[in-house]
């Protein structure tokens, strides 16, 4: 069983269009990401839910919108694609105050052409 | 906020060992984590240390933490081909709050 997955895993769109990507987790984790990843490989956290609130919310165009219908799940849905919102998307989870650390899903690469 | 500094590239040959460093500057950071990240995958947690601890050992894996310099290392002993990937420090506090670093592409020759 996939502890977080992440649908799609590829995304190649036009620009202005509008999508989604989801993810969930069978963890029973209460706190829930999306990180970007550039070209380079480095990390950017954008969102934070836990237990379904938002608790962080990076310098993220308001045209990225994160939903959370339920602890497990954790959607981010993006307006008007940008050429510069190319980049690997990537969905984690983790227990707050735990040791465990964070769960990754294993991406999804938008290409917007 | 914290600041997680690595050095982004390490090149070894296969059989030596690898040493990846990492500086933080969060010191009520809790737990101090090493991920691993294959090409196409996602990050996977590889070990994590607490920060009351000097050294932590997982088969070719050791994990040092000097917690007055804030100065985290991960050696690889025997590195393989297969270790050939990019390396993420990250330090976490009782809040939950998790900062990564940049990534440390470690590539090994044969």
């Amino acid at each position: 069983d996939t502890a977080v997955s992440q649908t799609p895993k590829y995304l190649v769109t036009q620009m202005g269009n509008d999508k989604s990507i989801k993810c969930e987790q069978n963890l029973g984790h209460d706190t829930m990401y999306w990180y970007k990843q550039d070209s380079k490989k480095f990390l950017k956290i954008m969102f934070s839910y836990n237990n379904k609130e938002l608790i962080i919310n990076e310098t993220v165009p308001n045209r990225f919108s994160p939903k959370s219908p339920d602890k497990a799940h954790l959607n981010l849905h993006i307006n008007s694609l940008e050429l510069g919102d190319s980049a690997v998307y990537f969905c984690a989870s983790s227990q707050k105050g735990g040791p465990t650390g964070y769960t990754f899903g294993s991406g999804t690469r938008l290409t917007v052409v | 906020g914290e600041d997680v500094e690595q050095s982004l590239f390490l090149s070894v040959r296969e059989g030596d060992s690898s040493v990846i460093n990492c500086t933080y500057t969060d010191s009520s950071s809790t737990y101090l984590y090493w991920y691993k990240q294959e090409p196409g995958a996602g990050l996977q947690l590889l070990t994590y240390i607490f920060s009351n601890m000097d050294m932590k050992q997982d088969q070719r894996l050791t994990v040092l933490l000097n917690k007055k310099d804030k100065h985290l290392s991960l050696r690889i002993a025997d590195t393989q081909t297969g270790d050939s990937a990019i390396y993420f420090c990250s330090g976490a506090t009782n809040a939950g709050k998790s900062t990564f670093g940049d990534g440390t592409t470690l590539t090994v020759k044969p």
